[in-house]
């Protein structure tokens, strides 16, 4: 059972839905990222909470709305996304986005495919 | 100038043989260095971490950091075709873990 999990872990959704992304930590963790990963490319950071403050927001347009209510909890809400937003959306957490030492840890990602 | 760069591959070793990952960074700064692991359609797990010069073992596995060159690499021992998957180096200064795009390896039973 790994210690990050995201919900839904496939998602099909047109372009006119909303839905969200959900995950969870139970590693004590107070750091929370969403990467996207699409095909070809590398890893593609989003969004950083860390104890529960947005600390980085990389230039991610609106249609994608994040929200962390506590530091084991981190949503992502999606309306009017496009088909190029099609990609696996990972969650990951790692101790502090301060220290120097601290490895992430990811969820096993959502499938997103947007039509 | 990217921040992590590798080579994206694929390298293919026969089974049994040394595979060995290359990865350089931009940020002079950077103080944590990690390799990840990711299998096809899988999220990447991690499988390594160094923070010093030098080398590190772990198993069939080591990390070697250069820092002067900001070069780090990743040695596999006795590839075996389980082995076969994208390698990630990622970077940390203080902030949250910089990807490189990978290095798919393949292993030849």
């Amino acid at each position: 059972e790994t210690g990050v999990t995201q919900t839904p872990r496939h998602l099909v959704m047109g372009m006119t839905n909303k839905k969200s992304l959900k995950c969870e930590q139970h590693l004590g963790h107070n750091a929370m990222y969403w990467y996207k990963q699409s095909a070809k490319k590398p890893l593609e950071l989003m969004f950083v909470y860390n104890f529960k403050e947005q600390t980085e927001n990389n230039s991610v347009p609106s249609r994608f709305s994040p929200e962390c209510p506590n530091s084991s909890h981190l949503f992502l809400h999606l309306h009017t996304l496009q088909p190029e937003d099609s990609a696996l959306y990972l969650c990951a957490s790692s101790g502090d986005t301060a220290g120097g030492n601290t490895e992430a840890f990811f969820g096993q990602g959502t499938r997103l495919t947007v039509v | 100038q990217k921040e992590v760069e590798q080579n994206s591959g694929p390298l293919s070793v026969p089974e049994g043989a040394i595979a060995s990952l290359n990865c350089t960074y931009s940020d002079r700064g950077s103080q944590s260095f990690f390799w990840y692991r990711q299998y096809s359609g899988k999220s990447p797990e991690l499988i390594m971490f160094i923070y010093s010069n030098g080398d590190k073992e772990d198993g069939r596995f080591t990390a070697q950091l250069n820092k002067a060159s900001q070069y780090v690499s990743l040695l596999i021992r006795d590839s075996q075709p389980s082995d076969s998957a994208t390698y990630l180096c990622a970077v940390k200064k203080g902030t949250p873990l910089v990807f490189g795009k990978g290095t798919r390896l393949s292993v030849i039973a």
